[in-house]
C-alpha cells in the first residue's frame, strides 16, 4: 500500500511561534492533498485542499493566512501554523491523492501539535 | 445538523459478542461509503468499504441504505483487538471526505 508520512510526529511549541508539517507522499504522485485536523472526541475536520501548484482551498472558518499551505511539488506538502495559540492545539493529518485514484485511503499518520 | 452522524458510545461488547452500529449521512449525493478503525492517538485506517448490495469481510458486516440514507456496520465474535473508535465516512465527490465523529467501541474480556 502507499506510504505517507508526516513531520513531526508530534510537537509542543510557545504561543506565538509558527510550527511547519510536512507530508510526504513516498510511492506515488499526490497530485491533490486534503488537510485535516481532529480535535478530541471529535471528527475529522477537513481544512483546506490543495492541488500540486496551485493556491490551496480553504474551508469555511479556516484562515487561510494563519493556516499556510504549501503543495509545490507532487510529492511533498506542507502545513504551516502561523502565530500558534493554544486553540491550535490539535491532530493534524494529511491525505494524499493523485489524479488517478481521488479516493486514496491513505492518511498521514498524523502531528499532535500542543500550544502552550 | 452535522452532515454524517453517529452515535459515540461507548459500545462495551463482551469478547466473542457481536456488536452492531450505523451512521447517518445527510448528503443524497454522497458517491461513496466507508468505515474506518481509529485508535487511540492514530490516524483513521480504511476498514471497508460499504456497497448498496452489502458486503462482508471476515467478521465486519457492512450495509448501505441509499433510501434512508445510513450506514451500518455489524462486527461478529468481538476481539479484544477490536477495541477502537469506528468511523463512518461519507465521499461527496472526487476525493473530499466527510467523517462522523465515530463510534467507540469496548470489547471486554
Amino acid at each position: 500500500g502507499a506510504v505517507v508520512s508526516q513531520h513531526p510526529s508530534w510537537v509542543i511549541c510557545k504561543s506565538g511561534t509558527s510550527v511547519k508539517i510536512e507530508c510526504r507522499s513516498l510511492d506515488f504522485q499526490a497530485t491533490t492533498m486534503f488537510w485535516y485536523r481532529q480535535f478530541p472526541k471529535q471528527s475529522l475536520m477537513l481544512m483546506a485542499t490543495s492541488n500540486e501548484g496551485s493556491k490551496a482551498t480553504y474551508e469555511q472558518g479556516v484562515e487561510k493566512d494563519k493556516f499556510l499551505i504549501n503543495h509545490a511539488s507532487l510529492t511533498l506538502s506542507t502545513l504551516t501554523v502561523t502565530s500558534a495559540h493554544p486553540e491550535d492545539s490539535s491532530f493534524y493529518i494529511c491525505r494524499p491523492t493523485s489524479g488517478r485514484a481521488p479516493d486514496t485511503q491513505y492518511f498521514g499518520p498524523g502531528t499532535r501539535l500542543t500550544v502552550l | 445538523r452535522k452532515e454524517v452522524e453517529q452515535d459515540p458510545g461507548p459500545f462495551n461488547v463482551p469478547e466473542g459478542a457481536t456488536v452492531a452500529f450505523n451512521c447517518t449521512y445527510s448528503n443524497s449525493a454522497s458517491q461513496s461509503f466507508f468505515w474506518y478503525r481509529q485508535d487511540c492517538r492514530k490516524e483513521p485506517k480504511l476498514l471497508m468499504s460499504v456497497y448498496s448490495s452489502g458486503n462482508e469481510d471476515g467478521r465486519f458486516t457492512a450495509q448501505l441504505n441509499r433510501a434512508s440514507q445510513y450506514i451500518s456496520l455489524l462486527i461478529r465474535d468481538s476481539k479484544l483487538s477490536d477495541s477502537a473508535t469506528y468511523l463512518c465516512v461519507v465521499n461527496i465527490f472526487w476525493g473530499k471526505l466527510q467523517f462522523g465523529a465515530g463510534t467507540q467501541v469496548v470489547v471486554t474480556p
